[in-house]
Order: structure tokens, then sequence, then C-alpha cells
């Protein structure tokens, strides 16, 4: 199986701010990487996909960029409405599996 | 509108038999994978496999081949998970959801609203 590592773990951060998840793979992905956020409660929602390419209707404010085996989520500026966990999965190779998950948190 | 709606919580003891049900609509659903994704409290998303309706084509993660089965009847667009022998470790949120792309793999969206299956004694 590819181990997905995602880091951090958790972050906390003030509105506004520019905020950063990694994503590695412990083998190249080419660019099968996804990512998502998850709100309690809710069912998650994709936000990247191909890596890099945005899923409709989400703001421009995310982004995701990498290939191979590194890979990097970003939020432009930190809103409330982000608060969340945010996962990478890869879908290159089965099992399709998650990174361990990145908790954003308002500071 | 692309739709999944999943069935309601479940509450079950450990040793009985379950399946949840997926039920897709607003979109061809032969033509599109389904997975399954488990969150057990407090963790994070495991991908336990997924099914092409279109032929039954199954794949599981290693994580749960033999635990769980995933099923598809295509005739009412409805995907299932099931298990034989409940524990109590099974006890999660399970979520079904289908690729942006028709086909082949690639980012799920949407998703269904999730089952609880609590399973206690």
């Amino acid at each position: 199986d590819i181990q997905m590592t995602q880091s951090p773990s958790s972050l906390s951060a003030s509105v506004g701010d520019r905020v950063t998840i990694t994503c590695q793979a412990s083998q190249d992905i080419s660019k099968y990487l996804n990512w998502y956020q998850h709100k309690p409660g809710k069912a998650p929602k994709l936000l990247i996909y191909d890596a890099s390419n945005l899923a409709t209707g989400v703001p421009s404010r995310f982004s995701g960029s990498g290939s191979g085996t590194d890979f990097t989520f970003t939020i432009r500026s930190l809103q409330p409405e982000d608060i969340a966990t945010y996962y990478c999965q890869q879908f290159d190779h089965l099992p399709h599996d998650f990174g361990g998950g990145t908790k954003v948190e308002i500071k | 509108e692309v739709q999944l709606v999943q069935s309601g919580a479940e509450v079950k003891k450990p040793g009985e038999s379950l399946k949840i049900s997926c039920k897709g609509s607003g979109y061809s659903f032969i033509s599109y994978w389904i997975g399954w994704v488990r969150q057990m409290p407090g963790k994070g998303l495991e991908w336990m496999g997924i099914i092409y309706p279109g032929d039954s084509d199954t794949r599981y993660s290693p994580s749960f081949q033999g635990q769980v089965t995933i099923s598809a009847d295509k005739s009412i667009s409805t995907a299932y998970l099931q298990w034989s022998s409940l524990k109590a470790s099974d006890t999660a949120m399970y979520y079904c959801a289908r690729p942006v792309a028709t086909g082949r793999f690639a980012g799920f969206d949407p998703w269904g609203q999730g089952t609880l299956v609590i399973v206690s004694s």
C-alpha cells in the first residue's frame, strides 16, 4: 500500500493567515491526489482534484500543487468558515488511502 | 441533481448481521464507481473499497477484505455495504461516495450523508 504522510496533524492560525498543509506519498503517484475538507456532522467535501484542479464551486483561496511524491495544499487567506479537518487522498494505486488529516483551528 | 442517499442509523449487537445502502440518483448509476469510506469515532477517513455497478467489479482495501462485502443492485441504483457478524470495533460513520469522473477513479464528489452504525451489547 502507498503510505500518505500528512503534516501537520493540527494547526492554529489567525483569520487572514496563509495556511499550508503538506502530503507526502511513499512512492510516485504522479498527479493522482485529491484534497477534502471535513466538518463535524457533515460529509467530506472535495476541494482539489488531480493535485491542482479546483473542484466546482470551491473558493479560489484554496489551491493545491505538487506531483510525484510531494504535494501542498494552501488556504491563501484563512476564513472562520474554513475551520475543519483536511485530508489528502491518493488514487494512483489501490487502496486509495487518505492521509491522517490536519485539523485547522482559529487562533 | 446528482445525489447519494444513505439508509438510516443502526444500533446492533455484536454478532448480528447488517446491510446498509446508498441510493444514487440524477446520473447513470452503472457508469460510475461507488466507494465506501469509514470514520471511526475521533479518527480519520479510511478507504474501504469500491464497486463498479455496471459489471460489479469490486476492489477492497486489504484492511477490509474479508471483513465486509460491497455489492450493488443496478436495477434500483443502490450500492450496499454489509457485515455478517458485527463487532464493537465496527462502530463508525460510513459514507458512500462517487468519483467525479465516469468510468474511472477520481476524487469523490458527491458523498452520501453518512450512516452511523453503533455496535453495542
